[in-house]
């Protein structure tokens, strides 16, 4: 089985600074992994993945997020944010086999940018 | 562009009440998913389904049931509905189980 921990449940922020919203996770096989984000009032959609590769990958609206196998992270980033970030972040994974194909979700993060 | 849509944002049922809630998908996707979400728990699996007529439990599927006798449309039942069912729901569909999932607006569920 896998679980995935997201240890901030709430990070504010001012407008323009960096962010970093943690995620670890633990399972017994390789895994897949996802950030999921929910603004308010909206289902979730995909921010960006790690299937395979190289273990930097960016999204389109400037988040990146690292793949750390040794620390079993995949910490979240972004350099200066903006207003409409706002929102709660998610964390998933998925293992690569078996284990039932099923997405294990973190508790999720708010992230709150302030002016 | 994928469209995933739920039968209604908000609903108010009464305790001991049978309730329906209708997911429907526009992108021939195999693979449908019932959610509940509620804060501080993140979203947790109730169903799941990876093709007509096939069902999979999840995390939690006490007190729930599902059926899919079409591709497009998988559809969640409260067979009695409690008050510790008063939650977030959100629909999801997927081409394949390692994929991204594609999430509906969600129904909020009051149940007094």
């Amino acid at each position: 089985a896998q679980s995935v921990t997201q240890l901030d449940s709430q990070v504010p922020v001012f407008e323009e600074a960096p962010v970093e919203l943690r995620c670890n996770y633990s399972s017994s096989v390789s895994v897949y992994l996802f950030w999921y984000v929910q603004y308010p009032n909206q289902g979730l959609q995909l921010l960006l993945k790690y299937l395979s590769g190289s273990t930097l990958v960016e999204s389109i609206n400037g988040f990146e997020a690292e793949f750390n196998k040794s620390q079993t992270s995949f910490h979240l980033r972004k350099p200066s944010v903006h207003i409409s970030d706002t929102a709660e972040y998610f964390c998933a994974v998925i293992p690569e086999a078996g284990g039932g194909n099923k997405l294990t979700f973190g508790t999720g993060t708010q992230l709150k940018v302030e002016l | 562009d994928v469209k995933v849509t739920q039968s209604s944002r908000y609903l108010v049922k009464r305790t001991g009440e049978k309730v329906f809630l209708e997911c429907v998908q526009d992108m021939d996707h195999e693979n449908m998913f019932w959610y509940r979400q509620d804060p501080g728990l993140g979203l947790r699996l109730i169903y799941f389904s990876y093709d007509v007529k096939m069902k999979e439990k999840g995390d939690i599927p006490e007190g729930y049931s599902v059926s899919r006798e079409k591709k497009e449309r998988f559809s969640l039942i409260l067979e009695s509905a409690s008050t510790n069912q008063t939650s977030m729901y959100l629909c999801a569909s997927s081409p394949g189980l390692i994929y991204e999932q594609y999430f509906g607006p969600g129904t909020r569920l009051t149940v007094t």
